[in-house]
């Protein structure tokens, strides 16, 4: 089992431009949550999504949008990108019902933005 | 508001001495805590979680609500703790599976 599997690894983006992040769930796992860590903070909470829908939300602008597919693979997309927005994304996966403990999470996708 | 404080960002021991990671929420309600932890070049995984009641490779962490602090200690720290470590506060879902609220971090470093 490969876990939970985040693509690409790197990106550079200029701002203004838009982004879109991939994720691969753990198997048997079919709920998707996104979290932003910018440097030497711990990870901030953006959304969670679940049966295609987004479940919740965290305190992110409109900006921040996300996808989940049948497969429970899940995009997380970036508009009108900005500077502040430079930070690890991380994926985590889990089942409807595991609490925080249920959680695995992928090694995130480096974000920079110039 | 929900929030997680870890008051330490850098915390350093020397091997065989006892380790104490601190950790104090913010929440209204009665929040599930956690400690995370990430080794070099390793994803974030859980450590342990304050419903288990377990010791995980020696670590331990006894929820205080009076105090609302989940810290974590070590009676003798190892080589092989140093490592980066969140704690993290769950609540606040409609249901199933729930949001993590997570401290800035302390990294440990553990010196021969």
């Amino acid at each position: 089992d490969a876990g939970v599997t985040q693509s690409p690894t790197h990106l550079i983006k200029t701002r203004g431009q838009q982004v879109t992040l991939r994720c691969s769930p753990k198997s048997g796992h079919d709920t998707v949550s996104w979290y932003q860590q910018a440097l030497g903070q711990g990870p901030q909470f953006i959304f969670q999504y679940y049966e295609e829908e987004e479940r919740q939300r965290g305190n992110f602008p409109d900006r921040f949008s996300g996808h989940q597919f049948p497969n429970y693979s899940s995009e997380l997309n970036v508009n009108a990108l900005l500077l502040g927005d430079s930070a690890l994304y991380l994926c985590a996966s889990s089942s409807l019902g595991s609490q925080g403990y249920g959680y695995t999470f992928g090694s995130g996708t480096r974000l920079t933005v110039v | 508001a929900q929030r997680v404080t870890q008051p330490e960002k850098l915390l350093s021991v020397f091997k065989g001495a006892p380790v104490e990671l601190k950790c104090n929420y913010s929440y209204s309600g009665s929040p599930e805590l956690f400690w995370y932890v990430q080794y070099s070049r390793q994803r974030l995984q859980l450590l342990l979680r304050h419903i288990s009641r377990e010791s995980i490779k020696g670590f331990t962490a006894d929820l205080n609500k009076g105090e609302t602090s989940f810290h974590l200690k070590k009676p003798f720290a190892q080589e092989e703790d140093s490592a980066m470590y969140y704690c993290a506060l769950s609540g606040g879902s409609i249901q199933g599976a729930q949001k993590l609220v997570f401290g800035q971090g302390t990294r440990l470093t553990i010196n021969p």
